[in-house]
């Protein structure tokens, strides 16, 4: 079972780029790496995800050193309403045991 | 579509009493999960479902918690007898599967047992 390790929290002021980091050195093969977001009284909504290199959409991109063992989520310019719980997410949906989410990284976005 | 529906949005319990909540997934999504929120314990998975059938209920804290899915339009979690330690937000979330498959959280049934 994929084991992943972030930071706790983060603060970052408006207008920055903020990249936060996850460790899973025990990434399987066939892993994916998926990022959520969390506001208070809602439900995880997912932003981005990869198997390698690097994935961009409009609100991140993701970052995937060839050994996988690590994934670097980036946000850039962030704004007050990115202040969220930041999840990252390493598993193979075929094997949905496996989607087990971490504690999770506090970005706090100040002005 | 309407996305993950659950219900209810807040229930609040005495200790002993029978607490079912339901989840309606998204049309066409083969997988549904169950998790647990709490401040002490972050996102639990309790258990999932692949096309009705349950896969994996490790998750399961104790024999006092049972899901069902009849049918690919719904699901339930039961907990009886509940007890104040199973107050917690409690998410249903569906995927269409495959090895990239997104999860689609509802917004939750926050449980409160007194």
């Amino acid at each position: 079972l994929a084991k992943t390790t972030q930071p706790i929290s983060m603060d970052s002021y408006e207008g920055q780029e903020v990249n936060i980091t996850c460790s899973h050195n025990n990434i399987a093969t066939n892993d994916y790496i998926t990022w959520y977001q969390q506001f208070p009284s809602q439900g995880p909504r997912f932003i981005i995800q990869g198997y390698k290199t690097k994935v961009t959409n409009e609100v991140a991109s993701l970052f995937i050193p060839a050994d996988r063992k690590s994934s670097t989520l980036s946000l850039p310019r962030v704004s007050l309403s990115d202040t969220a719980v930041y999840y990252c997410l390493v598993g193979d949906m075929e094997y949905g045991n496996k989607l087990v989410f971490g504690a999770g990284t506090i970005l706090r976005v100040k002005s | 579509d309407a996305g993950v529906i659950q219900s209810p949005r807040h229930e609040v319990t005495e200790m002993g009493q029978e607490v079912t909540l339901r989840c309606k997934p998204i049309s066409g999504h083969d997988y549904l999960f169950w998790y647990r929120q709490t401040m002490m314990r972050g996102l639990e998975l309790l258990i999932y479902f692949n096309n009705n059938v349950p896969i994996d209920d490790s998750g399961m804290p104790e024999d006092r918690f049972s899901a069902k899915m009849p049918n690919a339009s719904f699901s339930t979690l039961k907990i009886q007898p509940s007890e104040p330690r199973d107050s917690a937000v409690y998410f249903c979330a569906s995927s269409p599967g495959g090895a990239t498959g997104e999860l689609f959280f509802g917004e939750g049934s926050r449980l409160t047992v007194l």
